[in-house]
């Protein structure tokens, strides 16, 4: 069993609808939780940074952290066809110090057609 | 200009072959990595390095190697190149020392490698 777990999609929805991507993991010590963007024929960038529980807001983009499921999720709202892009969560338990070794989902593909 | 430069971007090689991808940043971070991407499989680490002298092996090591030639650069071979060694392979950067999005990764574009 993958240490965490992301549907690879591909999911496609019309512009303005409300997205929402997930990933499972199964250990318990992650902390830190990220989402990357990745555009095609481009590296991974940071979108969104969560530690613990809870969620956090930045404009369109929601990432909440249910530890208690060990699920996390992205939401975007008002979806542009400029979010088309493949989305990877990512895991950490440590930062500080030694190796933060970041565990990453395989990435849902999304598309947002007009 | 790209604050993390792969090159190539693109190489198509036969089995055997000996190849060298290479990475170079402007960034200033002392700590960089080499990731392959597959899909279905997401980011595996290679091989990272916290400086010129620290080379450490990350969780799918075996058929490659690295040097830090300097702090902004990072290369990695393919001693003896294999098909299952085709992939999509990032250089990635980060610093502990920033605040806010601590441990952040910043990725370079990336170098398709088909091996034939």
């Amino acid at each position: 069993q993958k240490e965490v777990e992301q549907d690879p999609g591909p999911l496609s929805v019309p512009e303005g609808a409300i997205v929402s991507l997930n990933c499972t993991y199964s250990n318990s010590a992650f902390q830190y939780f990220m989402w990357y963007r990745q555009y095609s024929r481009k590296g991974p960038e940071l979108l969104m940074y969560t530690y613990s529980s809870g969620n956090k807001e930045d404009g369109r983009f929601t990432a909440q952290v249910d530890k208690s499921s060990k699920y996390i999720s992205l939401f975007i709202r008002d979806s542009q066809p400029s979010d088309s892009a493949t989305y990877l969560c990512a895991m950490s338990s440590v930062f500080s110090g030694g190796y933060n070794k970041l565990i990453f989902g395989a990435g849902t593909r999304l598309a947002v057609h007009p | 200009d790209a604050d993390v430069t792969q090159t190539p971007r693109n190489r198509i090689t036969k089995t055997g072959k000996r190849i060298m991808l290479e990475c170079s940043q402007t960034k200033g971070h002392d700590r960089m990595y080499w990731y392959r991407q597959d899909p279905g499989l997401g980011l595996r680490l290679i091989y990272y390095s916290f400086d010129v002298k620290d080379i450490n092996k990350g969780e799918i090591s075996d058929g490659y190697s690295v040097s830090r030639q300097a702090q902004a650069k990072f290369s990695l071979s393919l001693e003896s190149a294999i098909p299952n060694q085709t992939a999509l392979y990032f250089c990635a950067t980060s610093d502990l020392t920033g605040t806010g999005k601590t441990g952040e990764l910043f990725f370079g574009e990336g170098s398709r490698l088909t091996v034939l």
